[in-house]
């Protein structure tokens, strides 16, 4: 069955640099979306992607987060100059054509440490 | 602004028995979606049932249910006949009708299946 892939499973980074996750929808979704969870809190959103742009971001989606869909198979998720405030589990989704933005289907998540 | 509350931080289920979990939510729109979303310790989130708030009828899904209470906006997931591989977080989580894929997540119920 096929799977949203996240690379890598675990970063670590220091505080002030710039870092990219990535994701591997599911190859013929057309929604794509980042949400992050802070060690024991809620999974909150991010952003959601259709069409080459952003259709719907959160007040935490600011200008030091930006998503990109660089080829046909990859959705990334920037965050330039990490605080320590960053660090947490990153999960991408992504949704089949047709279906609206109810069915999303999350990878595996992408932990990040900003020391 | 929207809100979803999981009153039920773990609770834990002999193997083959019945339990329910817990979530309320808060929101004045009346076009909206409710989710219960599994993660195992594997941590990839698992959607497990979707309810569609003008749907009167509760979603089903094998052992899993849900009671769907719209005037009291409670939405409990039942799972019967528990399973060891059911062990694992259980997030609740709503979308409005209208928005372009924004989850919003409750803090989620640890669920032991004890053998």
């Amino acid at each position: 069955e096929p799977e949203v892939t996240q690379t890598p499973s675990h970063q670590v980074t220091q505080m002030g640099q710039e870092v990219i996750l990535r994701c591997v929808p599911i190859s013929n979704h057309l929604y794509f979306y980042w949400y992050r969870q802070i060690l024991g809190q809620k999974v909150e959103f991010l952003v959601s992607f259709y069409n080459n742009e952003i259709s719907e971001k959160s007040e935490i989606f600011d200008d030091q987060f930006s998503v990109e869909r660089p080829d046909g198979s990859n959705f990334t998720l920037k965050i330039r100059s990490t605080k320590l405030e960053d660090s947490a589990m990153y999960f991408c989704a992504s949704g089949p054509p047709g279906a609206s933005a109810y069915e999303q289907y999350f990878g595996p998540g992408t932990r990040l440490t900003v020391t | 602004a929207q809100t979803v509350t999981q009153s039920q931080p773990e609770m834990s289920v002999q193997e083959a028995e019945t339990v329910t979990l817990s979530c309320t939510y808060d929101t004045s729109e009346n076009n909206y979606y409710l989710f219960w979303y599994k993660q195992p310790p594997s941590r990839q989130m698992i959607l497990v049932i979707r309810q569609e708030a003008y749907k009167q009828q509760n979603a089903t899904e094998n052992r899993f249910s849900v009671n769907f209470q719209k005037a009291a906006k409670s939405f409990s997931l039942k799972i019967s006949d528990s399973q060891l591989g059911d062990t694992a977080m259980y997030f609740c989580a709503f979308m409005d009708g209208g928005s372009q894929g924004n989850l919003i997540f409750g803090k989620g119920t640890k669920l032991s299946v004890k053998p």
